[in-house]
């Protein structure tokens, strides 16, 4: 079946700009997930959605960023005044539940590149 | 709040090698732990997992990894590599109770020469 994907695949733009990255998440996976990934680090926690319930917002690293999930689906993660340090491939995964009893399925990520 | 070390940043080794890569995650309490990799060009897919029971788990592609509670440890194994396995290697832990989002930790890129 069809898995975890993102749009677009790449994306530059210029610095005081606004983004928008777009994940489709497996089809009946209630937990959604954001990571940014730079270059040498981990995977850095964005964002989760599971269900209905009210998203875990603690890792957003400022209120430039935000994310929704519109009809337990597509979720759409905005940055808002891109600046340099923004720059990064940004993830997005599902799973079947919530509670990390379940594994991740990922997307191939959003680069996004901030000039 | 939980953390992940992986101490191993950059491995290389030559085929046929043995393969060790360290994993060490703190948290006291019951943990589920995963190892995914990323094949160049792939999206991160899921190695092997650990929840519960046997602690020395089997994943795909001949790899393995054992639970060593007292260690706080999560090692992957395998005890002969090959060139496909040229990939970046990710360990997550995620707190039972705690925190239920994985934390990941920072990689380690593993090249295999012929």
């Amino acid at each position: 079946g069809a898995g975890v994907s993102q749009s677009p695949s790449n994306k530059v733009t210029e610095k005081g700009k606004d983004v928008e990255l777009r994940c489709d998440p497996i089809s009946g996976h209630t937990a959604l997930y954001w990571y940014r990934q730079s270059l040498g680090q981990g995977l850095e926690f964005l964002i989760y959605f599971q269900g209905n319930s009210a998203p875990d917002k603690s890792g957003l690293p400022s209120d430039r960023f935000s994310a929704e999930r519109t009809g337990g689906s597509v979720s759409t993660l905005t940055i808002q005044r891109t600046q340099q340090e923004d720059s990064a491939v940004y993830l997005c995964a599902s799973s079947l539940g919530g509670l990390g009893s379940y594994e991740q399925y990922f997307g191939p990520g959003t680069r996004l590149t901030v000039t | 709040a939980q953390s992940v070390s992986q101490h191993n940043h950059h491995v290389i080794l030559s085929e046929a090698a043995s393969l060790e890569l360290g994993c060490n995650y703190s948290y006291g309490g019951t943990v589920n732990l995963f190892w995914y990799v990323q094949y160049p060009g792939q999206h991160l897919q899921l190695l092997l997992k650990y929840f519960s029971g046997d602690p020395l788990v089997k994943g795909i592609k001949g790899f393995e990894a054992e639970f060593i509670k007292s260690k706080f440890s999560f090692n992957l194994r395998k005890p002969s590599v090959q060139w496909s396995d040229t990939a970046e290697y990710f360990c997550a832990v995620n707190a039972k109770g705690g925190s239920y989002i994985p934390t990941f930790g920072r990689g380690t890129s593993l090249i295999v020469h012929p």
